[in-house]
């Protein structure tokens, strides 16, 4: 079955280390979303990429960076330049033209510790 | 102000009852809108596009009132399943597509 694969489910990190977080999708979807979701807020979006090789910054970018070599990967990686990632982080796609809804992952919840 | 606002709840109902929920937003750019449901600790997962006419799936009605910049959800005859978080999200039309996405609204349905 298609669909969208983030790992790890878990994810500890010191401070001052950089990690990354894995999103795969097999949906043949375009766009690629990352969003992050703090207790009792929405999903705030940090960056997206519509086509391979091209992404863009979304409202909370600061500290973070991603890659799209291929379609199917947008990995996303938490520096140490984010001064509070605890969170949830949320990995989406959807058909470019599509106006349809998100497919998300199933998530990744980092803790700084 | 922000671009999409929800009541946070949470909103406590028993079994058998309606609940209906609202967002509003704040661009006119606002083209598509959506409900998702999110369980406790999971990812949200889309319930229901909602269409211009209004739109049935089941117990669950939408409907998207443009004068008036708010979406509703209408969950009829609740079961202890609903109980979630109901996101509602609005794709702006600015150039390129956007989706903003609502706090969320609890709902609790008790037996």
């Amino acid at each position: 079955d298609g669909g969208i694969t983030q790992s790890p489910k878990y994810l500890f990190r010191k401070e001052g280390q950089n990690v990354t977080l894995s999103c795969e999708q097999n949906l043949n979807h375009d766009a690629m979303y990352w969003y992050r979701q703090d207790p009792g807020q929405g999903l705030r979006l940090i960056y997206y990429s519509q086509i391979v090789n091209d992404f863009q910054k979304g409202d909370i970018a600061e500290g973070y960076s991603v890659s799209r070599e291929k379609k199917e990967s947008f990995p996303l990686t938490v520096t140490s330049a984010q001064k509070n990632p605890t969170a949830f982080y949320l990995c989406a796609s959807i058909r470019t033209g599509n106006l349809s809804g998100y497919t998300f992952g199933s998530g990744t919840r980092l803790t700084v510790v | 102000r922000k671009e999409v606002e929800q009541d946070p709840g949470p909103f406590n109902v028993p079994e058998g009852a309606t609940v209906a929920f609202n967002c509003t937003y704040s661009n006119s750019a606002s083209q598509s809108f959506f409900w998702y449901r999110q369980d406790c600790r999971k990812e949200p997962k889309l319930l229901m596009s909602v269409y211009s006419s209004g739109n049935e799936d089941g117990r669950f009605t939408a409907q998207l009132n443009r004068a008036s910049q708010y979406i509703s959800l209408l969950i009829r005859d609740s079961k202890l399943s609903d109980s979630a978080t109901y996101l509602c999200a609005v794709i702006l039309n600015t150039g390129g597509f956007k989706t903003i996405f609502g706090a969320g609204t609890r709902l609790f349905v008790k037996a």
